[in-house]
């Protein structure tokens, strides 16, 4: 069974410019979670789609993150403006929707830079 | 509110030395903790869970974790290091919201 895919495995973009970040979760799971991890800091939550709506959202930096879930399938993460503070590593996880604190599978993380 | 700490950001241990990589949460309900590794350039990967069952949890490539309920601790052991357990590892713990919460990740490395 294929794992979580993350796609770009990495992005180097310009202040200002759009990066869209895209996550494949494993085939059934319906929550998919979207996490962060800037340089020298924890790994942080930014969001949680119960199949195509939001869950929780609360840990979404501003205005300039835009997540979607269409279809419930796979989701992307835009990123517009970027600014420099937005460098990172972007993690998305999935869980099955069975039972809450169900165990969460993390893709190989999107490393983004921004110039 | 829960939280995890993690102690020392790096350690180093000779191979087939004794591995600890020490944990401590704060948890108003029963947690649920994650020990989680990540291999250079490869994603974070589930090494064990503590679900309030057992407290000696087995986990994947020889590790294993504690609960202990009186020190508020959820250490992780092996007890022979091997070159390829050099990762980043992270204690975590799952909220009933399910957000994870995580530790700001120790840093394993393993001297020949």
């Amino acid at each position: 069974e294929a794992g979580v895919t993350q796609f770009p495995s990495h992005s180097v973009i310009e202040k200002g410019q759009t990066v869209t970040l895209r996550c494949d979760p494993i085939s059934g799971h319906d929550n998919l979670y979207w996490y962060r991890r800037v340089m020298g800091k924890e790994i942080k939550f930014l969001l949680h789609f119960v199949k195509e709506s939001k869950q929780d959202e609360s840990g979404m930096p501003n205005n300039r993150f835009l997540a979607e879930r269409t279809g419930g399938t796979y989701s992307t993460l835009k990123v517009q403006p970027a600014e420099l503070e937005d460098s990172g590593v972007y993690f998305c996880a999935s869980s099955q929707d069975a039972v809450r604190r169900e165990t969460q599978y993390f893709g190989p993380g999107t490393r983004l830079l921004v110039l | 509110a829960q939280s995890v700490t993690q102690l020392g950001s790096h350690v180093s241990v000779s191979e087939g030395a004794l591995v600890l990589l020490r944990c401590n949460y704060s948890s108003s309900v029963p947690p649920y903790l994650f020990w989680y590794v990540q291999y250079p350039n490869q994603g974070l990967q589930l090494l064990l869970k503590y679900t309030s069952a057992a407290t000696l949890v087995k986990g994947i490539n020889g590790f294993e974790a504690e609960f202990k309920k009186s020190e508020t601790s959820f250490h992780l052991t092996k007890p022979s290091a091997h070159m390829s357990d050099a990762a980043e590892y992270f204690c975590a713990v799952i909220r009933r919201d399910d957000k994870i919460i995580f530790g700001k990740g120790t840093r394993l490395h393993i001297l020949p």
